[in-house]
């Protein structure tokens, strides 16, 4: 069975750092890209950004709201994927998901697979 | 970057009833469209991809189509489990976005 759990939200002022974790089991997690998305309470969804598999050298995408402030890394031999957020704004107060993105091909490059969220308040 | 706009944005319908939501697109996306259904307090479910492809273990009452910049999401007999908020999803350029949802209510 598939699961993304992701970790480490919390309450953080503005201009601060908060990272979080997502372990994930159950698929092989090195084949896979993966996603961050965000949802603002009672709001919509917001694709933050992406991070392929190592056979695409890892390479990243961010949204323009996060880019230069965000980071997505991930770690295959522990089957878990980052994200880094420095210089937080109160904007940024959302439930963050992990999501596995299907396939490499382009027609499926959709987020088949979600973890539960990670609540992230930014506010002093 | 790619806009989506989801009409309506709300629609209460009955149990039985048939239901579609439209998704346009700012420019042409091939068919590169996903749909996913939230219920409240959960992550969102993946439904539909690449415009009309059901996903396993969807239900076939669930149906997509479209190409271009205008696709629907029709659901044939409205189910108690399907009283949700529906997005359309762009995958065809970076940035990926996100329709601003459609949530279906009981009448």
């Amino acid at each position: 069975e598939v699961q993304l759990v992701e970790s480490g939200g919390g309450l953080v002022q503005p201009g601060g750092s908060l990272g979080l974790s997502c372990a994930a089991s159950g698929f092989t997690f090195s084949d896979h890209y993966m996603d961050w998305v965000r949802q603002t309470p009672g709001k919509g969804l917001e694709w933050v950004g992406r991070i392929r598999n190592k056979a695409n050298i890892y390479t990243t995408e961010y949204a323009a709201s996060v880019r230069d402030r965000f980071t997505i890394s991930r770690d295959d031999s522990k089957n878990s994927l980052y994200l880094q957020m420095n210089s937080l704004k109160t904007d940024d107060t959302a439930v963050y998901y992990c999501a596995r993105v299907a396939d490499t091909i382009w027609s499926r490059t959709v987020d088949d697979y979600w973890g539960q969220g990670a609540l992230v308040t930014v506010s002093s | 970057d790619i806009q989506l706009t989801q009409s309506p944005s709300f629609l209460s319908a009955s149990i039985g009833d048939r239901v579609t939501i439209t998704c346009r697109a700012s420019q042409g996306i091939s068919n590169y469209l996903a749909w996913y259904q939230q219920i409240p307090g959960k992550a969102p479910k993946l439904l539909i991809y690449a415009a009309s492809t059901l996903q396993s273990g969807v239900p076939s009452r669930f149906s997509g189509s479209g190409s271009g910049t205008e696709f629907t999401l029709t659901i044939s007999s409205l189910q108690p489990e399907d009283f949700a908020t529906y997005y359309c999803q762009q995958h065809n350029d970076y940035p990926l976005t996100f329709g601003g949802g459609t949530k279906v209510e009981i009448k």
